[in-house]
């Protein structure tokens, strides 16, 4: 089955500054990776997500790559803010599955003002 | 659109006793239910997956007899935790999935299960 890899697990910034995680996944057949926001008690929140037939992909300071032959994917938050602190997971799922979401084991982010 | 409710946010229970946990699509029919569990800053696990009408499929190390889940309509899947102990204490989540995978990935607002 699908193992994801998460690094850092934790992971610290001073306000303004660029924060990025990167997860490797084993399966050449997953082709969706979401990424999560997750407060403490909350729901995981959807921030950003790519499919397989792209390469990269930004939502204002948040922004996603994805490397299909090295099987690794990447969250870049840029201008870091307080309310950026949380926990944030990546995600892989395939096609054949639709939904079940093999998750990484988090990185606690945390933003000092 | 694709908004998923869960119920109830928390449960307190006595060791033994077993807790029911709803989770309903609102706005869209949920083909297909999955089941998370997560426990103190870690991850979140799948415990099952539930497609509307069949029989849940669980994941390895899952007890199904302990963890029964029901998925009789299009718009409601329901986990019951039978026989709670301390150990079940947890944070279960549940995410739902549209035809052809639309609406996928949206979860639930969790349940907070204490036993006591």
């Amino acid at each position: 089955g699908e193992n994801v890899e998460q690094h850092p697990s934790t992971l610290s910034v001073q306000e303004g500054d660029s924060a990025v995680i990167k997860c490797t996944y084993s399966d050449s057949a997953s082709n969706y990776f979401p990424w999560y926001k997750q407060e403490l008690g909350k729901r995981p929140q959807l921030i950003i997500d790519i499919r397989s037939n792209v390469g990269e992909k930004k939502d204002q300071r948040i922004a996603v790559t994805l490397n299909k032959t090295a099987k690794h994917f990447s969250l870049h938050i840029t201008e870091t803010q307080p309310e950026d602190s949380a926990v944030y997971f990546c995600a892989a799922s395939r096609t054949d599955s639709w939904g079940k979401l093999q998750f990484g084991a988090g990185t606690q982010v945390v933003v000092t003002p | 659109g694709a908004v998923v409710s869960q119920h109830p946010s928390r449960v307190i229970c006595k060791s033994g006793t077993s807790v029911k946990i709803e989770c309903r699509s609102l706005d869209f029919q949920a083909t297909t239910m999955f089941w998370y569990r997560q426990f103190p800053k870690q991850s979140l696990m799948l415990m099952a997956t539930s497609n509307e009408g069949s029989k849940a499929t669980y994941e390895q190390g899952v007890e199904k007899d302990k963890f029964l889940i029901n998925h009789a309509s299009l718009t409601l899947s329901t986990l019951t935790v039978t026989s709670a102990h301390p150990e079940d204490s947890s944070f279960y989540i549940c995410s739902a999935s549209g035809p052809h995978g639309n609406y996928g990935y949206t979860f639930g607002s969790g349940t907070r299960l204490t036993v006591v």
